[in-house]
């Protein structure tokens, strides 16, 4: 099984509809992030999160939310889509370098869910 | 504020050939050094990583060395195979966050 999991991993909806990606983790990582993939523009923050009660906004998190429900658990809403929002979404989960310095180490990546919106 | 730059894609290389993708930084303080590989249909992995200057980060035959004075991370591999093909994203770690390049895509032709 994968150390991070993502899903759906592929979903087609409507302009306007809520739609929600969840993410679920068993690497034990206190850090959580959802990043957007673009062509052409590489990946984007969009929230991060450092344990269940801190969330960040990241550099494009305008039209979504985020819950961290659990350690394991973080999910990205987008409450009213857009076609814009078409795009495939990263969830991923990090530790502290090793040293324990404040600074993210290796990024963990799900497999991704690539969102259409018509 | 913090930001990477690397290469346009798309990269085509003939197998065995000499590979370089460059790139470079810039960061305020110390930032610490990746570069991650996205293979078709999956998430990103990291490649290697250097956390101070003048580090070397190998792994698959892929070096980078963390030149502070150039603000460079580059990427070389001495003799690409086919499996090579894929997205190469350079990525610095500062500041609490991550932030990634746009991306390079290689090509390998056998």
């Amino acid at each position: 099984d994968a150390d991070v999991t993502q899903t759906p991993r592929n979903r087609i909806t409507k302009t306007g509809k809520r739609i929600m990606l969840e993410c679920s983790q068993t690497k034990g990582h206190d850090r959580m992030y959802w990043y957007r993939q673009d062509p052409g523009l590489g990946l984007r923050l969009i929230y991060y999160s450092f344990d269940v009660k801190d969330i960040n906004k990241g550099e494009i998190s305008d039209g979504y939310s985020v819950s961290r429900q659990a350690q394991a658990k973080f999910s990205l809403s987008l409450e009213s889509a857009i076609p814009n929002q078409t795009a495939l979404y990263f969830c991923a989960t990090s530790s502290f370098l090793a040293g324990g310095l404040s600074t993210p180490g290796e990024l963990f990546f799900g497999e991704g869910s690539r969102l259409t919106v018509l | 504020g913090n930001s990477v730059t690397q290469m346009e894609g798309p990269v085509t290389l003939s197998e065995e050939a000499f590979l370089t993708i460059n790139c470079t930084y810039t960061a305020t303080g110390y930032p610490s050094l990746f570069w991650y590989v996205q293979y078709p249909g999956e998430g990103l992995q990291l490649l290697l990583k250097a956390t101070k200057a003048d580090d070397k980060g190998s792994n698959k035959g892929f070096e980078a060395t963390y030149r502070k004075e150039t603000t460079s991370f580059h990427l070389e591999k001495g003799s690409v195979q086919v499996s090579d093909s894929a997205v190469y994203f350079c990525a610095l770690s500062a500041d609490d966050k991550i932030i990634f390049g746009k991306g390079t895509r290689l090509h390998i032709l056998p």
